[in-house]
């Protein structure tokens, strides 16, 4: 069975530092890599999607991606409370069908 | 201009009853996804439509059936609920499947939470 692992967490990163998540993935025929974050009690919005080995940056979110690895992760630089959330990774497999990890909590302490 | 919405936010009912919960999406997309998240927050994929057609059926009970009268809409129909029905129900819409990147974005609705007493 296709699977995406996360660790649930809480990971607990100090305000201002690095908030770094991971996400490992089974299907090494995958095609896209995507993260969502979700406060509690709201529905998931997406932050970024991958798809290329390598970094892609957005303001103070990178994902990276080495497929060779099945590894992708997620860097919030300048961690900021409003960062709290659970981030969910989520992975377009090679039968074009979106498997989602469980999510990790992220808790920014002020 | 809601892009996913999704009636009713909250329902609380018996078990036994028959319910339905209606998703609407107005951003022109090709496929509609219900998902179910329990209380462990974990996100597990229920049907998704394209054009009309079933395209993942996961092994949900038939209690649940999905109803799609035209590519906006998307509504889910569940008979005798059971209390392991609890749970919150999300409507999601993507442009299509297959391509790689932004096409395959799924966009979510509010949720609803159910609750069976």
């Amino acid at each position: 069975q296709k699977e995406v692992e996360q660790n649930s967490g809480p990971l607990s990163v100090p305000e201002g530092a690095i908030a770094s998540l991971n996400c490992t993935y089974s299907d090494r025929g995958s095609q896209s890599f995507f993260w969502y974050r979700q406060y509690s009690g709201k529905s998931p919005e997406l932050i970024m999607f991958i798809y290329s080995n390598g970094d892609k940056e957005d303001g103070r979110f990178t994902a990276q991606l080495n497929k060779a690895s099945q590894y992708v992760s997620l860097l919030i630089r300048d961690s900021q409370p409003s960062d709290s959330a659970t981030y969910l990774c989520a992975v377009m497999d090679s039968n074009y069908q979106l498997i989602w990890g469980a999510g990790t909590k992220l808790i920014i302490k002020p | 201009d809601t892009a996913v919405s999704q009636t009713p936010k909250y329902l609380v009912t018996q078990m036994g009853n028959d319910k339905s919960i209606k998703c609407e999406q107005n951003l022109g997309h090709d496929t509609m996804y219900w998902y179910k998240q329990d209380s462990k927050k974990f996100l597990k994929i229920m049907f998704s439509y394209n054009n009309k057609e079933l395209i993942i059926n996961e092994t949900v009970p038939n209690r649940f059936s999905p109803k799609s009268p035209d590519k906006a809409h998307l509504n889910l129909h569940i008979n005798s609920l059971e209390l392991g029905d609890s749970a919150v129900y999300f409507c999601a819409s993507s442009q299509e499947t297959g391509l790689a990147g932004r096409w395959e974005t799924q966009y979510f609705g509010p949720g609803t939470r159910l609750l069976v007493l």
